[in-house]
C-alpha cells in the first residue's frame, strides 16, 4: 500500500533552518509528483509547492521562493523540502502528498502523517 | 493567482440531513480543476473530489462535486457523524495552486 512517512517534530530558532524527509513506498517513486502543502496551528492549508520526482523539476509558491528547496533521493524513495531562514509565521505542520496522477498539478490523494516545525526564540 | 471563497464560514447541521457546501473563483476555470478535501483534528486531509465532479477512489456516493466556469458546490445527500470535519476546495488550474479558507461542518 501507498505510504508516506515523514520525519519527526524540530524546534528551530528564527533565522534557522529545517530539512523535512518524507520517504514514500508502496508504488514506483519516479511515477509522481510530490506536493508540500502546510497548515499553520488553527489556520487553513498552503500550497508550498511540488517537486517532480523524476526530472526533479519543482515549482514553488512565491510565498517561500528563495528560501525552499525541494529535492529527492530516488535510490531511497526520499523526498526532502528545506526552509531557510525560518520566521515565526512558518510555524505550521508540513505535510508532503503524492498527486493522484502523474502531472505536477494533479490534487494529491496520499498524504504523509505531517511534521510541525515550530520556529521560536 | 486565484482566489477560493468559500461558504458557509460554519454549517451546523445533524445526521441525515443534507450538506451543500459551496466554493466560489476569483476567476473563471476553463477546465474544471477543482478539488475537494475533507480534514478531521489532528490529521491529514483527505481527497474527495477532483474534476469538480470525479469522487476520488474509496469515497462514498453521498459525496457529491458539480459547478463549472467559478461556482462550484460540494453536496453530502444524507450526513453520517463521521462526515463532521473541515472541508477545503483546492484550485489546480494554474499556478500558484490554491485553497480555499475551509467550511466548518459542525453537528
Amino acid at each position: 500500500q501507498v505510504q508516506l512517512v515523514q520525519s519527526g517534530a524540530e524546534v528551530r530558532k528564527p533565522g534557522a533552518s529545517v530539512k523535512v524527509s518524507c520517504k514514500a513506498s508502496g508504488y514506483t517513486f519516479t511515477t509522481y509528483a510530490i506536493t508540500w502543502v502546510r497548515q499553520a496551528p488553527g489556520q487553513g492549508l498552503e500550497w508550498m509547492g511540488w517537486i517532480n520526482s523524476y526530472n526533479g523539476n519543482t515549482n514553488h509558491a512565491q510565498k517561500v521562493q528563495g528560501r525552499v528547496t525541494m529535492t529527492t533521493d530516488t535510490s531511497t524513495s526520499t523526498v526532502f523540502m528545506e526552509l531557510r531562514n525560518l520566521r515565526s509565521d512558518d510555524t505550521a505542520v508540513y505535510y508532503c502528498a503524492r498527486g493522484s496522477s502523474g502531472w505536477e498539478y494533479s490534487p494529491p490523494d496520499y498524504w504523509g502523517q505531517g511534521t510541525l516545525v515550530t520556529v521560536s526564540s | 493567482e486565484i482566489l477560493l471563497t468559500q461558504s458557509p464560514g460554519t454549517l451546523s447541521l445533524s445526521p441525515g440531513e443534507r450538506a451543500t457546501l459551496s466554493c466560489r473563483a476569483s476567476q473563471s476555470f476553463s477546465r474544471n480543476y477543482l478539488a475537494w478535501y475533507q480534514q478531521k483534528p489532528g490529521q491529514a486531509p483527505r481527497l474527495l473530489i477532483h474534476g469538480a465532479s470525479g469522487r476520488a477512489t474509496g469515497i462514498p456516493d453521498r459525496f457529491s462535486g458539480s459547478g463549472s466556469g467559478t461556482d462550484f458546490t460540494l453536496t453530502i445527500s444524507r450526513l453520517e457523524p463521521e462526515d463532521f470535519a473541515v472541508y477545503y476546495c483546492q484550485q489546480y488550474d494554474r499556478s500558484p495552486i490554491t485553497f480555499g479558507q475551509g467550511t466548518r461542518l459542525e453537528i
